[in-house]
């Protein structure tokens, strides 16, 4: 059963648009999430987190929203730009666990000059 | 890049065959982490090391090991492979065992024939 779900295999935005990507999840035991985006042929790289004491993060382009009661989160990237085109994967971990983070399966987005 | 190191970048061998992974985390992180990536899949947590203990396993097979040595570089074990173990394996590492960030490797692509 997926834990972490994006349901949105891939995304396309114009250059300079809001790029929006969504991620759910089911277990209220994480207190921690985190985005990461991939390039092909590259590891994932830590984009941007959001503890589960908050709402909001921001981080110059990049905005997470977490919304608890709904088991919700968002990243927000204003203004989208080409080189931000790549997978961006949503992960959680579980306040009870050793730190192993629980991935969804990704978004593919494409941001079109 | 993010200082993790992964060798192999490509690996390709026959069913029935053992494979070695092998991994150097960033200068200073203690703790390893290993995940498997198959195709349209999100990356699934397999095995986390801290300063050489074994401290969480995830959906690890029987026929898959690892381990991490003393000058903290892991390595990861994949004996009687079958077709299905064709994926990615990337490599991740942190300062501590349970800090949120995770640094990852470019991975190894691993094809059974």
């Amino acid at each position: 059963d997926q834990q972490v779900k994006q349901n949105s295999p891939s995304l396309s935005v114009q250059e300079g648009r809001i790029s929006i990507l969504n991620c759910d999840y089911t277990n209220s035991m994480f207190d921690y999430f985190l985005w990461y985006k991939k390039y092909p042929a590259e590891g994932p790289t830590f984009l941007i987190s959001i503890s589960s004491i908050k709402d909001k993060n921001e981080d110059g382009r990049f905005t997470v929203f977490l919304n608890k009661s709904a088991k919700h989160l968002s990243l927000h990237i204003v203004p989208s730009q080409p080189g931000d085109s790549a997978v961006y994967f949503c992960a959680a971990k579980n306040g009870g666990s050793q730190g192993n983070l629980i991935f969804g399966k990704g978004t593919k987005l494409s941001v079109k000059p | 890049d993010s200082g993790v190191t992964q060798t192999p970048k490509h690996l390709i061998t026959a069913t029935g065959q053992r494979v070695t992974l092998r991994c150097s985390p960033r200068s200073g992180d203690l703790s390893v982490y290993w995940y498997q990536q198959s195709l349209d899949q999100g990356l699934q947590f397999l095995i986390q090391y801290y300063n050489g203990e074994e401290r969480a396993k995830g959906n690890i097979l029987e026929r898959f090991s690892a381990q991490q040595f003393p000058d903290l570089h892991s390595e990861l074990n994949l004996s009687s492979l079958e077709l299905g173990d064709s994926a990615l394996y990337f490599c991740a590492s942190s300062v501590a065992s349970t800090l949120n960030e995770q640094f990852f490797g470019p991975g190894t692509r691993l094809t059974v024939l």
